[in-house]
């Protein structure tokens, strides 16, 4: 059965902190892994990784794939208040291409 | 452009009845999908469509209905509620299938089904 396993569950920081958000996989036929944000309505697109080893960047976002060891992480330096939502990891595959979407990280961060 | 649109913001239902989740997008997106999210458990499919015409299954698809039957609308219909659909529904639509491109999704819609 196709999984995405997301740790920690949820993480408390204080602002300046630099976090680290873990995804760990297994999609059959797998394409691709992808980050979303969602604060209080509806999920955002962060980043889509489809190469292993290839670090993508947004400001102080950044993201990394390994698909030997099938796990991604997201880092956020220099965290603000601004950052604290649900941050979603999905592995998309399958026949059809859909997405299976691990539980999410609840990231907080305190002034 | 308004994106994806999902009417009602809110609804609120008794066992048994049944009712619509309406989903709009304007973006002239082939892919359209329903997820559901429940506290803790993340975002899980209830059915997608790729295209006019065309729905399946996804991975929570019991007690729910779809068709597609133009490339704007993409309705998700409660055949008869129960406690258990009790959740936070989210309509998606992308150019293609999820695993290709980002997804834009739809305000959501609370159900209570009480």
């Amino acid at each position: 059965e196709d999984k995405v396993v997301q740790s920690p569950l949820s993480l408390v920081v204080h602002e300046g902190d630099t976090v680290t958000l873990n995804c760990s996989y297994e999609v059959t036929n797998f394409r691709s892994l992808l980050w979303y944000k969602q604060e209080k309505k509806a999920p955002t697109f962060l980043f889509m990784l489809t190469s292993s080893g290839i670090e993508k960047k947004s400001g102080r976002l950044s993201s990394i794939l390994d698909k030997k060891e099938l796990f991604s992480i997201l880092n956020i330096t220099a965290t603000q208040t601004g950052d604290s939502a649900i941050y979603l990891c999905a592995g998309g595959g399958g026949s059809q291409g859909n997405l299976i979407f691990g539980k999410g990280t609840k990231l907080s961060v305190k002034p | 452009n308004a994106g994806v649109t999902q009417t009602p913001k809110f609804q609120v239902l008794k066992t048994g009845q049944s009712m619509t989740l309406q989903c709009a997008q304007d973006m002239n997106h082939e892919y359209m999908s329903w997820y559901r999210q429940d506290p803790g458990m993340g975002l899980r499919l209830i059915h997608y469509s790729v295209g006019a015409g065309i729905t399946d299954q996804g991975e929570v698809p019991n007690g729910y209905n779809v068709s597609r039957s133009t490339t704007e609308d993409f309705p998700l219909r409660l055949l008869s509620a129960a406690p258990s659909q009790t959740s936070v529904y989210f309509c998606a639509s992308s150019y293609q299938a999820g695993a290709y491109n980002e997804q834009f999704f739809g305000p959501g819609t609370r159900l209570t089904v009480l």
